[in-house]
Order: C-alpha cells, then sequence, then structure tokens
C-alpha cells in the first residue's frame, strides 16, 4: 500500500513556541491531506482537510491562525502549532488521499506526539 | 446530525470469533472504513465497503447494509496481537470521513 510519513515522531516543547510537523506521501501524489488530532482514549477528531494548492478548509472550533497548515506540493503538508500551550499536547496525525478518486481509502502517516511543557 | 455508534469495549477469548457492529446515520453515504488501531499508533486500513454484503479479507471480514444503516466486523481465530482499537468511519456525501469512537477490544488467553 502507499506510504505516508510524519516528522518528527516525537516533540516536547515549551509552552509558547511553534513547532512544524511535516507530512508526506512517499510513493504517491496526494491531493488532499486530512489532520487529525487525538486525545487519550478518544477518537480521531478531523481539525483542517488541505488541498494542494489552495487554503486548508478548517473544521468548527479549530483555529486557523493557531494551527497553521501549508499544502505546498502533491507531497507535502505542513502543520504548524504557534504559541503552543499544555492543552496543546496531543497525537497529531495526517493522512493522505491520492489522485485515483474521491472515495478512494485515505493513507495514515505514523502520527507525532507533541508535549508541551 | 452525523453520528456513528459501535460499543465502546469488547472482551474476547484467544482463539475464537468477534463481531464488532457499527451503525450510521450520515449525510450521504460513499462508502464504509474500518481501521485497527495499537495503542500509540496511527490507525491502518483493514476494510472498505460501499455496495452490501460480506467482504472477505483473511482472517477479518466486512459486511455491510445501506439501508440500515450497519455495518459489521467479523475477527477469527483472534490472536493475542488482534488486542487493539477498532474504529469505524463512514465516507458522507462531502466525502468527509465521519469517525466512531472505535470499540477497544481486549484478547484474554
Amino acid at each position: 500500500g502507499a506510504v505516508v510519513s510524519q516528522h518528527p515522531s516525537w516533540v516536547i516543547c515549551k509552552s509558547g513556541t511553534s513547532v512544524k510537523i511535516e507530512c508526506r506521501s512517499l510513493d504517491f501524489q496526494a491531493t488532499t491531506m486530512f489532520w487529525y488530532r487525538q486525545f487519550p482514549k478518544q477518537s480521531l477528531m478531523l481539525m483542517a482537510t488541505s488541498n494542494e494548492g489552495s487554503k486548508a478548509t478548517y473544521e468548527q472550533g479549530v483555529e486557523k491562525d493557531k494551527f497553521l497548515i501549508n499544502h505546498a506540493s502533491l507531497t507535502l503538508s505542513t502543520l504548524t502549532v504557534t504559541s503552543a500551550h499544555p492543552e496543546d499536547s496531543s497525537f497529531y496525525i495526517c493522512s493522505a488521499r491520492g489522485i485515483s478518486g474521491e472515495s478512494s481509502e485515505q493513507f495514515f502517516g505514523p502520527g507525532t506526539r507533541l508535549t508541551v511543557l | 446530525g452525523q453520528n456513528i455508534d459501535q460499543p465502546t469495549e469488547m472482551t474476547a477469548t484467544e482463539g475464537a470469533i468477534v463481531q464488532i457492529n457499527c451503525t450510521y446515520q450520515t449525510s450521504g453515504f460513499n462508502g464504509l472504513f474500518w481501521y485497527q488501531q495499537h495503542a500509540g499508533e496511527a490507525p491502518t486500513f483493514l476494510s472498505y465497503n460501499v455496495l452490501d454484503g460480506l467482504e472477505e479479507k483473511g482472517r477479518f471480514s466486512s459486511f455491510l447494509s445501506r439501508s440500515k444503516g450497519y455495518s459489521y466486523l467479523l475477527l477469527k481465530e483472534l490472536q493475542m496481537k488482534d488486542s487493539a482499537s477498532y474504529l469505524c468511519a463512514v465516507m458522507d456525501s462531502n466525502y468527509q470521513l465521519i469517525w466512531g469512537a472505535g470499540t477497544k477490544l481486549i484478547i484474554k488467553p
């Protein structure tokens, strides 16, 4: 199957700093990438949908100025958590959907565990 | 509103069979997915159903009834490594995935 990578796998940062997470589709072109957040023992929560070359669509309640998403190419999307606070500590997972069709499955990255001190 | 329901937790014995149910109410339907998620890891794809019926893949099978808004994931010959959360997700008319809360499956020896 298709491979999606995320970097970094985990990050610890001080409150007030910004953290950038990269999501790459390694062997296919992803027209659409999704960013999820998952708190312990809870289900995935979609934060935003990004399409290559256009602005991301954010879910209700997700601050677009705090969670900056850039989908600059068909293989790379980045999520920047600006001025991170302890409540932003979570497991951030990206997924990518290929060019072949809107109904195709999403391929998930391995996730990034963010801990804000 | 959109809603996906699945049991919170299930327990089964190694070597046995378990069925995890999922019911859904969504705005439109473009397929139902089952994912497996081990603790601390990202979900991995198990199955995709868009037509009614049973799809079999080795020890795992998934069933869909669109008229009933119902699916189940059937796991046979359970192994300890099958202990994980199983997530049901429906793709709605906007091709967005609507996620269930997941079913934590505990396998006992």
